[in-house]
């Protein structure tokens, strides 16, 4: 089955600067590729995400990348605010309907 | 859009006692919805598989007789713990994906279950 490693485990920023978190992935099968952010308490909520017919997607102060060869892809937060401090969950699936495997997830903290 | 609620948000039930947990997709239809459980500080790992009208696939490891899951109509799915016991105690989260339209999941609040 498939296996998502994620890191950091946790990352420290100060305000205003970039964030970058990275993932690996095992099942070549695997085409979709979204990032959560789960805050305390709360369900996790979809930020972004990426399918593997393309590198790259933006949206904003966020972007994540993804290189199929290698089986990796990543998240890039920049000019961060203290709301981003949160968990992050990169995940991988082979597409509509299927199961998500997680990450470890990211403990991101930005420091006003 | 792609609104996922969860009800109740939190319950406490005693040892022994079974609970029900609902998991609603609001403004869409939803063939497949999925159940996780998470842990304090760890990453969510799948239950179950839910699909409308059948039976739902139960992960390895995951008693299918005591976390009944029901999936009776494109909207509603239930995940029922019986005879819950301390280590039952967990956050329990739904996603429903809408297979027609995108490969995207949605997921509810999650439900803090205490087991005492």
């Amino acid at each position: 089955g498939e296996n998502v490693e994620q890191h950091p485990s946790t990352l420290s920023v100060q305000e205003g600067d970039s964030a970058v978190i990275k993932c690996t992935y095992s099942d070549s099968a695997s085409n979709y590729f979204p990032w959560y952010k789960q805050e305390l308490g709360k369900g996790p909520q979809l930020i972004i995400d990426i399918r593997s017919n393309v590198g790259e997607k933006k949206d904003q102060r966020i972007a994540v990348t993804l290189n199929k060869t290698a089986k990796h892809f990543s998240l890039h937060i920049t000019e961060t605010q203290p709301e981003d401090s949160a968990v992050y969950f990169c995940a991988a699936s082979r597409g509509a309907g299927n199961m998500l495997t997680f990450g470890g997830g990211t403990r991101l903290m930005v420091k006003p | 859009g792609a609104v996922v609620s969860q009800h109740p948000s939190r319950v406490i039930c005693k040892s022994g006692t079974s609970v029900k947990i609902e998991c609603r997709s609001l403004d869409f239809q939803a063939t497949t919805m999925f159940w996780y459980r998470q842990f304090p500080k760890q990453s969510l790992m799948l239950m179950a598989t839910s699909n409308e009208g059948s039976k739902a696939t139960y992960e390895q490891g995951v008693e299918k007789d005591k976390f009944l899951i029901n999936h009776a109509s494109l909207t509603l799915s239930t995940l029922t713990v019986t005879s819950a016991h301390p280590e039952d105690s967990s956050f329990y989260i739904c996603s429903a994906a809408r297979t027609s339209v995108g490969y995207e999941q949605y997921f509810g609040p999650g439900t803090r279950l205490t087991v005492t």
